[in-house]
Formats: structure tokens, C-alpha cells, sequence
């Protein structure tokens, strides 16, 4: 089985629909980074998590840690068509700032 | 904004020839890392860097490669027998400190080797 899974794969919801993203490790997680990617291109910082419970905001976008510090959701609040992207977790295993990535979600958002 | 500045965007090259990736961490930044996608794949970590030495790497980082900060801006990684399988989106990333900072990618070298 894989350290870091992502579900779902891929999605596609109404413009101004909510979402929700996660992702779930086999193993207790340092530290959990949200990213967006379009295709072909580089990564951009969302948010970081560290602690279990903790939960951050930017604009419409949402994440959270579970207290166990196994899984983390992102959480997108009225969709765009600007959200639309692929979205990748990346886990801090070993306080080294090296992250495992999940298999990313695909996100569509039809206008 | 201060960003990770790769360069150049896309390198084609032939099988067997040396390539070198350029990135410009952000400028306050210590800790510098390479990772790649094969396309459709996951985005795996190479190696991290600080203090001028590699401080992790993992098993895809094999002798074909190296990485060096010839200067106090730059950042390269350097493949010296490219194959096949090595054509992929290179992604420098860098931060602040070791441990809970934020990472930031660069926009990716697209590297396709014929």
C-alpha cells in the first residue's frame, strides 16, 4: 500500500459548489504541505500543518489535521473555475523538510 | 513576492550527454532540494542540500548525479550521462530551516531526453 493516498482522485463540481480533498498516511506524519499544480507547471504553496487539530485558512480554501496526525483535508468553499488544478499533498515524515508526495486530485470546475 | 527561479524551462537533449539544471533559491533561504515527476507520476524527492553538502538524497539520486552552489545565488543539479528514464520535470525547492517552514517550488525545468 502506498504511504500517502489521495481521494479522490479526480473531480469535477458545479462552479460555486463546495469540495473537500484528502489525503491519508500510513505512517504518523511531522508535518502535512497542501500544493496546487496545473499541468505542466510548478507547485504552488497553499498551507502547511503541523500540529494535530490544527487548522488554517487562505481565501476560500480550508485545511485541517486530524488529531492523529494520520490525515489531513482540504476543504474549498464555493468553487471557481480558478481552483480548477491538480492538487498534491506532501508529507514531512522525519522533521526534514523532505517531502513524500501523494498521487495528487485532478480538479475541475465547471463554469 | 520572492519565488524559486529555474532555468532554462525546457532542455532537450541526447542520451548520454551532460546536462545542468539551474535554480535561484529564494535569497534568505539555507536549505535547497531537487525533486522530479516523470510525467503522469508523483513528484519524488531527489536530494537536500545545506551548508554545502548534501544532507539527505535518496535512491534515485545515483552517481549520474551531483548538485553544487558554485556561487552564493545558484543552485545546480547535474546529470552526467542522461537516459531515457531520466526525462522528467525537475522541481528546485528551497526554505528557510530544516524543519517547519514552508517549502517553495520553483516553476520546473522540463527535461526531455531523445
Amino acid at each position: 500500500s502506498q504511504e500517502l493516498e489521495q481521494s479522490p482522485q479526480s473531480l469535477i463540481v458545479q462552479e460555486g459548489k463546495n469540495l473537500t480533498i484528502n489525503c491519508t498516511s500510513s505512517k504518523t506524519l511531522y508535518g502535512l504541505y497542501w500544493y496546487k499544480q496545473k499541468y505542466g507547471e510548478g507547485l504552488i504553496f497553499l498551507m502547511m500543518l503541523q500540529k494535530g487539530g490544527e487548522e488554517k485558512s487562505h481565501e476560500k480554501i480550508t485545511a485541517k489535521l486530524d488529531e492523529k496526525k494520520q490525515q489531513s483535508s482540504l476543504h474549498i468553499t464555493a468553487s471557481q473555475p480558478s481552483h480548477a488544478g491538480i492538487y498534491l499533498c506532501g508529507a514531512d515524515y522525519n522533521a526534514g523538510n523532505m517531502l513524500t508526495f501523494g498521487g495528487g486530485t485532478r480538479l475541475m470546475v465547471k463554469p | 513576492e520572492p519565488e524559486v527561479t529555474q532555468t532554462p524551462s525546457h532542455q532537450v537533449t541526447q542520451m548520454g550527454q551532460e546536462v545542468i539544471l539551474r535554480c535561484v533559491p529564494i535569497s534568505n533561504h539555507l536549505y535547497f532540494y531537487w525533486y522530479r515527476q516523470i510525467l503522469g507520476q508523483k513528484v519524488e524527492f531527489l536530494v537536500s542540500f545545506y551548508n554545502n553538502e548534501i544532507s539527505e538524497k535518496s535512491e534515485i539520486f545515483d552517481d549520474q548525479f551531483s548538485v553544487e552552489r558554485p556561487d552564493g545565488s545558484n543552485f545546480t543539479l547535474k546529470i552526467r550521462s542522461t537516459k531515457l528514464e531520466d526525462s522528467a520535470m525537475y522541481f528546485c525547492a528551497s526554505t528557510t530551516g530544516q524543519i517547519n517552514t514552508e517549502a517553495f517550488f520553483g516553476q520546473g525545468t522540463r527535461l526531455t531526453v531523445v
